[in-house]
């Protein structure tokens, strides 16, 4: 079946360091693939998205590329900031019209991110 | 504003008590779930419904039950029967079921003494 595999973490960064968290996944179809980030007490927010392979999502600084060939969706950014410090999922979703499949969250990957 | 609102925020109930918690979206999806979310953890879909009056099973169902009799509301009892209720749940809505963006409420964090 289909899933998600994601660095756990904790992760501590210092503000304007390079952020990545790598995410690596199975399927048996053709996934869309996302990141979403959840702050403190909140529910989760879509961060990005990717639905084919070479796919680039990217928003609020922000980017992972959709690689078939390694199975990957890594997440990374340039310069976190404190405001970044959240849980981030890394999440699949094959296409339930045809497989009725689900969608699968990885664990989470707790960021903070220091002054 | 669209969107997905949970009710309460926090709740308290005893063991021994059903517990219902609320979901409402005015989004217009067809699509809903229901989450559950321990510290530490990722998600578990606890059911999910595609359409009004038709809700299907997820991987943790056993000790939850749902409805689906609008559109905008897919409320979930937590029942006497669940082991191990305390937690945070969530619901969720996409547009249909599929390869689409889920839409997160902001939870309700329950806890069963």
């Amino acid at each position: 079946g289909n899933s998600v595999t994601q660095m756990e973490g904790p992760v501590t960064l210092s503000e304007e360091a390079f952020l990545t968290i790598n995410c690596t996944y199975t399927a048996t179809g053709y996934p869309s693939l996302f990141w979403y980030v959840q702050y403190p007490g909140e529910g989760l927010q879509l961060l990005l998205k990717a639905t084919k392979a070479d796919d680039k999502g990217s928003n609020k600084g922000f980017e992972a590329t959709y690689r078939k060939e390694t199975t990957s969706f890594h997440l990374e950014k340039g310069s976190v900031q404190v405001s970044d410090s959240a849980v981030y999922f890394c999440a699949l979703s094959d296409n339930w019209e045809t497989s009725y499949d689900k969608v699968i969250f990885g664990p989470g990957t707790s960021l903070s991110v220091i002054p | 504003d669209g969107g997905i609102t949970q009710s309460p925020k926090y709740l308290f109930r005893k063991e021994g008590q059903n517990v219902t918690l609320s979901c409402e979206q005015n989004l217009n999806h067809d699509a809903m779930y229901w989450y559950r979310q321990d510290p530490g953890q990722g998600l578990r879909l606890i059911y999910y419904s595609q359409i009004v009056n038709d809700f299907q099973k997820g991987d943790i169902a056993e000790g939850y039950s749902v409805s689906r009799e609008k559109k905008e509301s897919f409320p979930l009892t937590v029942t006497s029967a669940q082991k191990n209720p305390t937690a945070f749940y969530l619901c969720a809505s996409s547009i249909r079921q599929g390869a689409y963006e889920q839409y997160f409420g902001p939870g309700t964090r329950l806890t069963v003494t």
